[in-house]
């Protein structure tokens, strides 16, 4: 696509619950991210992928949250057993090939609120 | 230790007043990467610009320039006569040269208001 797009924009869910969010990075980038934005907190990197690989999931807050991606493109993000703390907006970005120099480009974000 | 820092939590300006957006940076590479940010209402993020360590020129891009000092650790971000249009929250980034990919240290942002 154009840009990254990211699914679904907002998500309201019951604590305890599971849920999927969706990245779908611009067409033939190879690398991508999901970063957590909370109130006050800026950015806070989640993981990375190249191609289908997570070389670094260091950013990962705790074992209920996961990543995966197919297919060199989609990526979801599944929190597991949501806690009001998980309330956040997860924004993914994607970039060429991964690059230390290279700009990322930003989906508009998921919306996450744990009620 | 924040690797980034951006003192300014909120800003306002009324509009065409000068604004000076701060960003101290902290790493021992001597290859980086500099970059801002902005993130207006709608929330998607939109690159304004990067910078390498070793380019210590000012660069100016319209209403905007920006100044790299090495020698203090800053890369601050000027808006001359802001708009209305310029209210978002900016952040500021950085890439450290010795990691094997390309994941950003941001700043906690700084929102500018600017009001007509």
């Amino acid at each position: 696509g154009a840009g990254v797009s990211q699914s679904p924009s907002n998500k309201v869910t019951e604590k305890g619950k599971d849920v999927e969010l969706r990245c779908d990075p611009i067409s033939g980038h190879t690398a991508l991210y999901w970063y957590r934005q909370s109130l006050g907190q800026g950015l806070e990197f989640l993981i990375y992928f190249q191609g289908n690989s997570a070389p670094d999931k260091s950013g990962l807050p705790s074992d209920r949250f996961s990543a995966e991606r197919t297919g060199g493109s989609v990526s979801t993000l599944t929190i597991q057993r949501t806690q009001q703390e998980d309330s956040a907006v997860y924004l993914c970005a994607s970039s060429l090939v991964g690059q230390v120099f290279e700009k990322l480009f930003f989906g508009s974000g998921t919306q996450l609120s744990v009620l | 230790a924040q690797k980034v820092t951006q003192a300014q939590t909120e800003i306002s300006v009324v509009e065409k007043e000068d604004v000076t957006l701060d960003c101290v940076y902290e790493t021992r590479d001597t290859t980086y990467y500099l970059f801002w940010y902005k993130q207006p209402p709608s929330g998607e993020l939109v690159f304004l610009i990067r910078r390498n360590s070793f380019d210590e020129q000012n660069e100016i891009s319209g209403r905007y320039s920006w100044n790299f000092q090495k020698s203090t650790s800053s890369f601050n971000f000027t808006i001359t006569a802001s708009q209305v249009v310029d209210s978002a929250v900016y952040f500021c980034a950085l890439s450290e040269g010795r990691r094997s990919q390309g994941n950003l240290i941001f700043g906690k942002g700084t929102k500018l208001s600017v009001k007509p």
